[in-house]
């Protein structure tokens, strides 16, 4: 285990449905991000929380709801997705204070959307 | 923004050689470059890097070359073992305020090592 949990690991959801995503780290890290990982797509940069304050939203769609309570836990909210957003969304996490150090992922979640 | 294009797409070596993959990038502000390997079903996980300034690194059988100028690096697997088969992520990295990592990564390379 490396330290960053994604819940649950699996998900499959229908287009009308609420869901919420879950990473949790206990790493002391202070940036939190979330990609998504599609097939034959680069990892794409969605969000990112550093010091739990929004730094980067890349233009995701509004369907995609953030939430950083705390520097340990990061939300991904879901409401009234598409199919084509179905995915491997994985958290990521790192420390502001060592900025040239890689990210340690979670395992993701597998989302499908039917 | 940053575009890092990586290639192959699929490599297929036989155990004992070698394997290379390349990646470049465009914005020269990026002064961080890891590599990712991620198995079947499994998360990336950092197999090596290296900064700007620094030419070449190696790890084991690993090692990773940049090119600041031609802004290009690479990744070299010596001696590919069937476990090494995996999917590769370069990655180039600008440092955005508050000092989080804001990665750019290539589409990957599927790299099998027959045995």
């Amino acid at each position: 285990e490396t330290g960053v949990t994604q819940t649950p690991r699996h998900l499959v959801m229908g287009m009308t449905n609420k869901k919420s995503l879950k990473c949790e780290q206990h790493l002391g890290h202070n940036a939190m991000y979330w990609y998504k990982q599609s097939a034959k797509k680069p990892l794409e940069l969605m969000f990112v929380y550093s010091l739990e304050e929004r730094v980067e939203n890349n233009s995701v769609p509004s369907r995609f709801s953030p939430e950083c309570p705390n520097s340990s836990h990061l939300f991904l909210h879901l409401h009234t997705l598409q199919p084509e957003d179905s995915a491997l969304y994985l958290c990521a996490s790192s420390r502001t204070d060592r900025p040239n150090y890689g990210y340690t992922f979670g395992s993701g979640t597998r989302l499908t959307v039917v | 923004g940053e575009n890092v294009e990586q290639h192959p797409s699929t490599l297929s070596v036989q155990e004992g050689d070698s394997a290379v993959i390349k990646c470049t990038y465009s914005d020269s502000a990026s002064n961080y470059f890891p590599w990712y390997k991620q198995e079947l079903g499994k998360r990336p996980q950092l197999i090596i890097d290296i900064r700007s300034n620094v030419g070449e690194k190696k790890d084991q059988r690993i090692a990773v070359t940049l090119n600041k100028t031609a802004k290009h690096f690479s990744l070299h697997i010596t001696e590919t073992q069937p476990e090494d088969s995996a999917v590769y992520f370069c990655a180039a990295s600008i440092t955005g305020r508050n000092n989080f990592n804001k990665f750019y990564f290539g589409s990957g390379t599927k790299l099998n090592v027959k045995p």
